[in-house]
């Protein structure tokens, strides 16, 4: 099974902050790498797949980049609303496996 | 809008039986791949199993292979999860989660989820 591995496990950032959150895989799963964003009580939501692509709806403020193993999930300038937990998940094989995920919170 | 709901979660003892239910809309259901992943209270998000568009071919996470059995209804738009043999370690919010597709193409990725259903295990 391809583990998947963040860092930081958690990370505190103020309003407007750079934040980049990273995720390596145990072998390399080319671009097949996603990112989810979820809130206490809430359903994950897909904000980046194929490592890169911003799904429909997204704000620009969330960029992905990497392959192979190592990924990264950049939010330019945190809002109020981004503040969550936050998932990278590998698609390369099966099983499909998830980070342990980064809690972000405010500072 | 992409419409699923989860049900069936209940407080079952060590041992006994449970399916779970995902009621999908707003979309064609025989064309996706559908998923169930899981989370235990406070912890992180983990897949638990997958079946294809038309059901021919599923895959299990290795801690709930030859327990668990995921089927579907593609005339009725359900998708199910049959949970035998449950321990205290399988308590956790259940989703179901559509495959993402695109351009003709479908992934591995979860575009859409449900808002979960809670499987207590415990005596």
């Amino acid at each position: 099974d391809i583990q998947m591995t963040q860092s930081p496990s958690s990370v505190s950032a103020s309003v407007g902050d750079r934040v980049t959150i990273t995720c390596r895989a145990s072998q390399g799963i080319g671009s097949w790498l996603a990112w989810y964003q979820q809130k206490a009580g809430k359903a994950p939501k897909l904000l980046i797949y194929a490592a890169s692509s911003l799904q429909s709806g997204v704000p620009s403020r969330f960029s992905g980049s990497g392959s192979g193993t190592d990924f990264t999930l950049t939010i330019s300038s945190l809002q109020p609303e981004d503040f969550a937990t936050y998932y990278c998940q590998q698609a390369n094989s099966f099983p499909r496996t998830f980070g342990q995920g980064t809690r972000l919170e405010i500072k | 809008e992409v419409q699923l709901v989860e049900s069936g979660g209940i407080l079952v003892q060590p041992g006994g039986s449970l399916r779970l239910s995902c009621a999908a809309s707003e979309f064609t259901f025989s064309s996706y791949a559908m998923s169930w992943v899981r989370q235990a209270p406070g912890k992180g998000l983990e897949w638990v199993s997958a079946i294809s568009s038309s059901g021919a071919n599923t895959y299990y996470a290795d801690s709930v292979k030859g327990r668990f059995t995921i089927s579907r209804d593609n005339s009725n738009n359900i998708l199910y999860l049959q949970m035998n043999s449950l321990r205290a370690e399988d308590t956790a919010v259940y989703y179901c989660a559509v495959q993402y597709c695109s351009g003709g193409g479908c992934y591995g990725y979860f575009q859409h989820w449900g808002q979960g259903t809670l499987v207590t295990v415990s005596s």
